[in-house]
C-alpha cells in the first residue's frame, strides 16, 4: 500500500543522546515536511524539503537537522536531545511544493528524559 | 514570519448543535487547506480552497475562504460524535511554499 512510513512509533530517549527519526514515502512526492505537535500549539514546522537535494528551515528548527539525499527518504536528527523536544513528530509529503494536499505518517511519540 | 491562528482553541458542543472554527493568517494566502485529526491519529486532508470568497460544501461541512484571502472558516451543521477531533487550517508560505499549519480547534461532541 502506497503511503508514508515513520519509524520508530515511539521512543524514550535519555537527554544528551543522538536520535534519528525515519520517514519514507513511496508516492514519489517532491515535497516533504517534519512537524512537531504539542498540546495547545498545533503543528509547528521544523524543517522542509521542496525537492530532493534541498532543505529549508521551518518555524522551530533549532536542535534539529534533516537531509534529503533522495526523493523517498527524509530523516530528522536530534543531535543532543533535550526534554523540551518531548513531542509527537509527524512527517508529511505532498506531490509538489505548492497547492496540493499533504499526506501524513502515523507519527513518532518521543519522550526525552 | 507568517502566522496562522485559529479560534476557538477548544469547543464542546451537544450532539446536533452547530460548530464553527475560524482561521486567520498574518499574510495573504494563495490557497488554504483544511485537515482533520482524530484523537490519537494523524492529520487527514479535507479540502482546499483557492479563489477569493470561495465556498465549498462536503455534506454537513461548509468551508469558506475570505475575500482578502487571509481568513477562512469551517462550519459543521448538526454535529455528530464522529465529528470529534482537531481541525487545522494550513496555508503555504508565499516565498518558499512551506506548509504552515494553524493552531487547531479541538472539537468535543457530547452525545
Amino acid at each position: 500500500i502506497a503511503g508514508i512510513t515513520q519509524a520508530p512509533t515511539s521512543q524514550i530517549l535519555a537527554a544528551g543522546r543522538r536520535m534519528t527519526l525515519r520517514c519514507t514515502q513511496d508516492m514519489r512526492h517532491n515535497a516533504m515536511y517534519w512537524y512537531r505537535q504539542d498540546l495547545g500549539l498545533g503543528l509547528r514546522l521544523i524543517h522542509y524539503s521542496n525537492t530532493a537535494g534541498t532543505t529549508g528551515k521551518g518555524e522551530v528548527p533549532d536542535g534539529y537537522s534533516v537531509s534529503r539525499a533522495n526523493t523517498d527518504d527524509f530523516p530528522l536528527t536530534l543531535a543532543s536531545a533535550v526534554p523540551s523536544q518531548t513531542s509527537v513528530y509527524f512527517c508529511a509529503s505532498r506531490k509538489t511544493a505548492g497547492g496540493t494536499e499533504a499526506f501524513f505518517g502515523q507519527g513518532t511519540r518521543l519522550t526525552v528524559v | 514570519g507568517q502566522q496562522v491562528m485559529q479560534i476557538p482553541q477548544y469547543q464542546h458542543v451537544q450532539e446536533g448543535e452547530d460548530f464553527t472554527t475560524y482561521c486567520n493568517s498574518s499574510t495573504t494566502l494563495s490557497n488554504i487547506q483544511w485537515y482533520k485529526q482524530r484523537p490519537g491519529g494523524h492529520p487527514v486532508f479535507l479540502i482546499q480552497l483557492v479563489k477569493s470568497g470561495e465556498v465549498k460544501k462536503q455534506k454537513r461541512l461548509t468551508f469558506q475562504f475570505g475575500e482578502a484571502k487571509k481568513n477562512s472558516s469551517l462550519h459543521i451543521t448538526a454535529t455528530q460524535t464522529t465529528d470529534v477531533g482537531t481541525y487545522f487550517c494550513a496555508g503555504p508560505n508565499g516565498a518558499t511554499n512551506k506548509l504552515i499549519f494553524g493552531t487547531g480547534t479541538l472539537l468535543a461532541v457530547q452525545p
